[in-house]
């Protein structure tokens, strides 16, 4: 009964490849987050979702392309990896009037060799 | 250009005694701010908040301090225990600018009570 999950929860691959990051919150929120923690453990937005409608996009590159089928999920697909792109991503979710309290997933650690 | 700043990266406290941990941010429009706590292999999970109409919140053995004069808020856990030892990041928003669902976190503090 996890609130927000997200796999893979590990995930190693190789420079070049395209792979993707699911999430989903059984919370009934309304808005939904990737968060991304790099090695300096900086925690920063890439993207928020409000009823699957993309509310921020930070300055992110767009080899990220987050897709929300429906409220309750948020994917996060990268393409063309790079090393630099490795890092602890967080999903989240809150309710828009009530945004700032959001609840995150475990994180997925991904690291491009 | 970091916003939220936590300048002590680790704080050792006994358990027991009080552990103070503290926030400084720089841009004036942000109005709410909150403290989540994070334990190794998980995400964050929300601590407490404080509107910035308010100068203390408190809940339980934890209590938020905001002066919005001096841009700094403080996160005050007494009496410290050990399972409180996790980092600890402070985070804050502008709700009046529309982007109230953005959150601007510090770099986090590593709290370790000991026995």
């Amino acid at each position: 009964d996890t609130a927000v999950s997200q796999t893979p929860k590990y995930l190693v691959t190789q420079m070049g490849n395209d792979k993707s990051i699911k999430c989903e919150q059984n919370l009934g929120h309304d808005t939904m987050y990737w968060y991304k923690q790099d090695s300096k453990k900086f925690l920063k937005i890439m993207f928020s979702y409000n009823n699957k409608e993309l509310i921020i996009n930070e300055t992110v590159p767009n080899r990220f392309s987050p897709k929300s089928p429906d409220k309750a999920h948020l994917n996060l697909h990268i393409n063309s990896l790079e090393l630099g792109d490795s890092a602890v991503y967080f999903c989240a979710s809150s309710q828009m009037l009530q945004g700032q309290k959001a609840f995150f997933g475990q994180g997925t650690r991904l690291t491009v060799v | 250009d970091q916003q939220v700043k936590q300048n002590s990266p680790s704080l050792s406290v006994q358990e027991g005694r009080i552990s103070i941990l503290n926030c400084d941010y720089t841009n004036s429009m942000f109005d709410y701010f909150l403290w989540y706590k994070k334990y190794p292999a998980e995400g964050p999970t929300f601590l407490i908040s404080i509107s910035s109409i308010k100068d203390k919140n408190e809940d339980g053995r934890f209590t938020v301090f905001l002066n919005k004069s001096a841009k700094h808020l403080s996160l005050h856990i007494v009496p410290s225990q050990p399972g409180d030892s996790a980092v600890y990041f402070c985070a804050a928003s502008a709700r009046t600018t529309g982007t109230a669902s953005k959150l601007t976190f510090g770099t986090g503090t590593r709290l370790q009570v000991t026995l």
